[in-house]
């Protein structure tokens, strides 16, 4: 079964607007933390944000927000006043338990800005 | 800040040949993993290591070995280099054993095997 799960392959927003990008995860571990990656067309994995399962608060990091609802398993990333660099493709992983268990990695979201 | 490189940004090897990916970090890291990137596929893990000469499978090991002599290299071996093997390979590192350690990516290597 899929751990992560990014359910919209591709979407587009308009310049300056938010868009939310979705991911669902499945863990039993009540120790684990989400990432989110962005990867530009050049190739290069890009760490924006991360979430712990304890975390009481949603994390931020500038114009990047994250939706975490525990109950639901979702991990939304908030990508707030949309910008044409923020075209790219975006990552949903997590790591369950401690720091040297790998990331497992969604299919990841095509995020297309029009001006 | 942390820096992973990787050998070659692009690669063209022919079936059969055997292909060395190397990667270097500069942070003192203790893990270092590979993955490969399809379209459509995610990333994929195929080997990691949390320690000098120590290396643990991934999802996806078949076709491939690794080598980690020193902490801040990580090898990934194609010993016979197949079509199927064409693909994007990513590595990464990360500090420690907290669970708050971002994985820092290399800039990729595109494999195309002929």
């Amino acid at each position: 079964a899929q751990k992560i799960t990014q359910t919209q392959p591709g979407m587009f927003v308009q310049e300056k607007e938010a868009v939310t990008l979705d991911c669902t995860y499945d863990t039993s571990d009540p120790s684990y933390g989400l990432f989110w990656y962005k990867q530009p067309s050049s190739g290069e994995m890009i760490f924006l944000i991360y979430q712990g399962s304890y975390d009481q608060q949603n994390a931020t990091e500038g114009r990047y927000s994250l939706n975490f609802q525990k109950a639901r398993k979702s991990a939304n990333l908030v990508i707030s006043a949309s910008q044409l660099g923020d075209s790219a493709m975006y990552f949903c992983a997590m790591r369950e338990g401690r720091g040297n268990t790998p990331l497992v990695f969604g299919k990841g979201t095509r995020l297309s800005v029009i001006a | 800040d942390v820096k992973v490189t990787q050998s070659s940004r692009y690669l063209v090897k022919r079936t059969g040949e055997k292909v060395f990916l190397e990667c270097v970090q500069d942070m003192d890291h203790e893990n270092m993993f590979w993955y490969r990137q399809d379209p459509g596929l995610g990333l994929r893990l195929i080997y990691f290591s949390y320690d000098v000469k120590m290396k643990e499978k991934g999802d996806i090991p078949e076709g491939y070995s690794v080598s980690r002599e020193k902490k801040e290299r990580f090898s990934l071996i194609l010993e016979s280099a197949s079509t199927n093997q064409t693909s994007m390979y990513l590595c990464a590192s990360s500090l420690g054993q907290a669970s708050t350690d971002t994985q820092y990516f290399g800039p990729g290597t595109r494999l195309t095997v002929l």
